[in-house]
């Protein structure tokens, strides 16, 4: 299978600070990454469509202003969270979707970043 | 809206018992149609996809899953768990009329298999 790394795997910064998380297709190209938020013992909660070249498209409820996301080539994508706040601290997971003619799209999972707010 | 239901959310097995995990979706058009796996402190593994063919799909270490239009079901099952089967498991759904390739997740259910 296809894979797809983050980094960092953990994270520990103070409030307000500002937080990178890359996430990166290692062996295919992806024009489309998806980045989720999972909550203890909780689902995937999709926050955002990351895609290359273009605005990043935003779930309901998501602030485009506080997570940040830049796809700027083809194999990395970008989540940064603004002046984090302890209610920022989960652990995120981003995707990235491999094209394989229309019916047979697959997404390829990272190993997830685990971010703690102080 | 899609959504994505997982009825069992703590199943606790012995080993050698079967096991079968409820996923019901809402959506009325092509599906494309997973299953995975999260062992602790690891990431999310692929167990096993249907996207068209037999609704009868095999997936990697005996798991299988049957889908089932008219129930709009995709429920996963094995024969027989080992402890090692020890995760979470989630039922995802995506759109198969598009290229979007998002994906929704129903809540997962934890599997705990005693040695």
């Amino acid at each position: 299978g296809a894979v797809v790394s983050q980094h960092p795997s953990r994270v520990i910064c103070k409030s307000g600070t500002s937080v990178k998380i890359e996430c990166r297709s290692l062996d295919f190209q992806a024009t489309t990454m998806f980045w989720y938020r999972q909550f203890p013992k909780k689902s995937l909660m999709l926050m955002a469509t990351s895609n290359e070249g273009s605005k990043a498209t935003y779930e309901q409820g998501v602030e485009k202003d506080k997570f940040l996301i830049n796809h700027a080539s083809l194999t990395l994508s970008t989540l940064t969270v603004t002046s984090a706040h302890p209610e920022d601290s989960s652990f995120y997971i981003c995707s990235a979707l491999r094209l394989a003619g229309g019916l047979y799209n697959e997404q390829f999972f990272g190993p997830g970043t685990r971010l703690t707010v102080l | 809206a899609q959504s994505v239901s997982q009825h069992n959310h703590h199943v606790i097995l012995s080993e050698a018992a079967s096991l079968e995990l409820g996923c019901n979706y809402s959506y009325g058009g092509t599906v494309n149609l997973f299953w995975y796996v999260q062992y602790p402190g690891q990431h999310l593994q692929l167990l096993l996809k249907y996207f068209s063919g037999d609704p009868l799909v095999k997936g990697i270490k005996g798991f299988e899953a049957e889908f089932i239009k008219s129930k709009f079901s995709f429920n996963l099952r094995k024969p027989s768990v080992q402890w090692s089967d020890t995760a979470e498991y989630f039922c995802a759904v995506g759109e198969g009329s598009s290229n979007t390739g998002k994906l929704i997740f129903g809540q997962g259910t934890t599997l705990q298999v005693k040695p």
